[in-house]
């Protein structure tokens, strides 16, 4: 199993510009997640989704889109890059067996750093 | 508002010590906490889960405690390595569940040879 996955690495973005943010999880996990780092900061929550075609906002959801088309992939879309999106993003995913959602263990992908000038 | 503390500061451990962290919460009633590890340009990785109802619980050299009368959870690392040198985080349930996590801004360990 690969785990996570999330492309690009890193990118530079200019004002204004768009790009999506990829993540793919060979698990078969039900529940995905995406986050923001900033130096200094804890991680912040800005979508989930508790299993495809359902997906909800986080802690900071603005200026950011998510999509759940399958259970594998989970794309996050900057549409008008700001430099506030400036950050370490990573996507992270885990399974519950309750819809409720019982606290499991989240696996995280390797991070994309962005910078956006 | 709901909050995590961790120490800011990096603390620095020789190496065969005890390294203690401490993560302190208000305005959670959280069934569970979390540890994970953070190296530099990496994704964090689990380390340990405690419920509410347990006091204590211990992973080879790892041991965290949760204390939810002091609103405080200590994960200790025993015989510390250079090795163990990371960013430790904790984690707690988001009120209302959905398996969503808020996590603290972690502490640094740095374990000296």
């Amino acid at each position: 199993n690969a785990g996570v996955t999330q492309t690009p690495k890193f990118r530079i973005l200019k004002i204004g510009q768009s790009m999506t943010l990829q993540c793919t999880q060979d698990m078969n996990h039900n529940y995905m997640y995406w986050y923001r780092q900033d130096p200094g900061m804890g991680l912040k929550l800005i979508y989930y989704s508790v299993g495809a075609g359902i997906t909800d906002k986080g802690e900071v959801p603005n200026g950011y889109n998510v999509s759940r088309s399958t259970t594998e992939d989970f794309p996050l879309r900057l549409e008008l890059a700001a430099p506030s999106q400036t950050s370490v993003y990573f996507c992270a995913s885990s399974y519950s067996r309750t819809s409720g959602g019982s606290q499991e263990t989240q696996y995280f992908g390797p991070g994309t750093r962005l910078l956006v000038l | 508002s709901q909050k995590i503390e961790q120490n800011s500061e990096a603390l620095n451990i020789q190496e065969g010590k005890t390294a203690t962290l401490t993560c302190n919460y208000t305005n959670y009633s959280p069934a569970y906490l979390q540890w994970y590890r953070q190296d530099p340009g990496r994704g964090p990785v689990f380390l340990l889960l405690i419920r509410e109802n347990e006091k204590e619980k211990r992973k080879e050299r790892l041991k965290v405690t949760f204390d939810t009368t002091l609103k405080q959870s200590l994960f200790h690392i025993t015989a510390s390595q250079p090795a163990d040198s990371a960013t430790y985080l904790c984690a707690l349930e988001v009120t209302g569940g959905g398996n969503k996590l808020t996590f603290g801004t972690g502490t640094q360990l740095k374990v000296e040879l």
